[in-house]
This record gives structure tokens, C-alpha cells and sequence, in this order.
């Protein structure tokens, strides 16, 4: 594989903010993306890095350091809906993807 | 309508019998992949295609094959389905442009095949 990790599971507060990481072993990707999961359901897309550094979309952002071999994402404002699973992806030439196994997010009230 | 629909969404098999699941996508799509989800080891890659000529392995691919009869559509095969093939089975898409955020995979809602 690509050695992709992640945390198995983690818990956060409603109203919380959560940082979920993913590190890898690997190099020669062109892309990280971060996909949402909800149990039982097809993953959906939810950020991406090309280059070092953070992308912001309203709740989500997503950060990637190269030279680090890590990145993460960033939930603000949790909500119930956001306890899913998170799976942090590497993208090769001609739209290759591995996946890491996925960090399951529980949301408490 | 979805635009990856996967049929079917479950079936329960015994071992040794031949399994075809199967794919079709509606967003006009080069690419069409199959992966593998099992419990704690996450999205595993099996086979890809990049259009109707081209069939590659990914990660996990023995015991599987597949067939691209169009660019719609996408089969994934089991010979001789065996118990430890029991899992969660995607099939995704994606296009292929210069623009990285372009490419993201649409997945379809998934396979659970059990092989008793």
C-alpha cells in the first residue's frame, strides 16, 4: 500500500472545532483529498491540496505539508451531521487513488 | 437518477459460485475504477480503466476480474467467490482535465456482497 494513516476513531463536541490528520509514507502524488462517509452510504468529496498549505471551504478546511508528509482537515462549528467516517486519499498520475482506512468522527452532543 | 448506479445493491452467495457486479455511470466519464471496503482497512483499489482499452490492475486484484463493454459501463467478476471476499464494493468515476480539483471520484451507493 501507500502507508496512509490515519486515527481509528475520535470524539467531539457539538459546536466543537476538530482537526483529523493523516500522514503518509510516500511521495510522487499530485493531490490529497479528504472524503466524507456517512455509515453505510458511498464516500463524497469534501477538500483537496495540490500545493502546501491551507484550503478553505466554509466548515472544512484542508492543510498538506510535503516536507512534513502530512496533512489534515478541519471541521469548525461540528454539527450532529458531521459523526462520519474520514478518509484522507493520495492521487497519482492519470487520476490514480489510494485511500487511507478512514477516521470515524462521533459527534456528542 | 444517480449518476453511478451499481447493481446490486446486496447479494448473498455461496462459495465457489461465479458473481458479476456490475456498473453504470451517466456523467460521461473516462475513467471507472472498482474498489473494496472492509472494516478498518479502508478503500482498496482493484482493478481501474481508463476508457474501454484500458484495463489495469490495482492493489488487491487477484480473484477478480473485470470487463469495460462501453464507456457507460463497467463489470467487476468473481469467478470463484470465496468467504474472505465478503465486503463493501464501490464502483467510482472521474474525469480526467488539467484542473486537479476536477478530478475528484463520484462513487456509486455500493455493493455488500456476502459469501457464505
Amino acid at each position: 500500500g501507500q502507508n496512509i494513516d490515519q486515527p481509528t476513531e475520535m470524539t467531539a463536541t457539538e459546536g466543537a472545532i476538530v482537526q483529523i490528520n493523516c500522514t503518509y509514507q510516500t511521495s510522487g502524488f499530485n493531490g490529497l483529498f479528504w472524503y466524507q462517509q456517512h455509515a453505510g452510504e458511498a464516500p463524497t468529496f469534501l477538500s483537496y491540496n495540490v500545493l502546501d498549505g491551507l484550503e478553505e471551504k466554509g466548515r472544512f478546511s484542508s492543510f498538506l505539508s510535503r516536507s512534513k508528509g502530512y496533512s489534515y482537515l478541519l471541521l469548525k462549528e461540528l454539527q450532529m451531521k458531521d459523526s462520519a467516517s474520514y478518509l484522507c486519499a493520495l492521487r497519482y498520475n492519470f487520476n490514480k487513488f489510494y485511500f487511507g482506512s478512514g477516521t470515524k468522527l462521533n459527534v456528542k452532543p | 437518477d444517480a449518476d453511478v448506479t451499481q447493481t446490486p445493491r446486496n447479494r448473498i452467495t455461496k462459495t465457489g459460485k461465479r458473481i458479476m457486479l456490475e456498473c453504470s455511470q451517466t456523467k460521461g466519464h473516462d475513467r471507472m475504477y472498482w474498489y473494496r471496503q472492509d472494516p478498518g482497512l479502508g478503500l482498496r483499489l482493484i482493478y481501474y480503466s481508463f476508457d474501454v482499452k484500458d484495463i489495469n490492475k490495482g492493489e488487491i486484484s487477484d480473484g477478480y476480474s473485470v470487463s469495460r463493454q462501453a464507456q457507460a459501463k463497467f463489470s467487476l467478476s468473481l469467478e470463484s467467490a470465496i468467504p474472505n471476499q465478503t465486503a463493501l464494493y464501490f464502483c467510482a468515476t472521474s474525469d480526467f482535465n488539467g484542473r486537479p480539483g476536477a478530478n475528484v471520484l463520484t462513487f456509486g451507493a455500493g455493493s455488500r456482497l456476502t459469501v457464505l
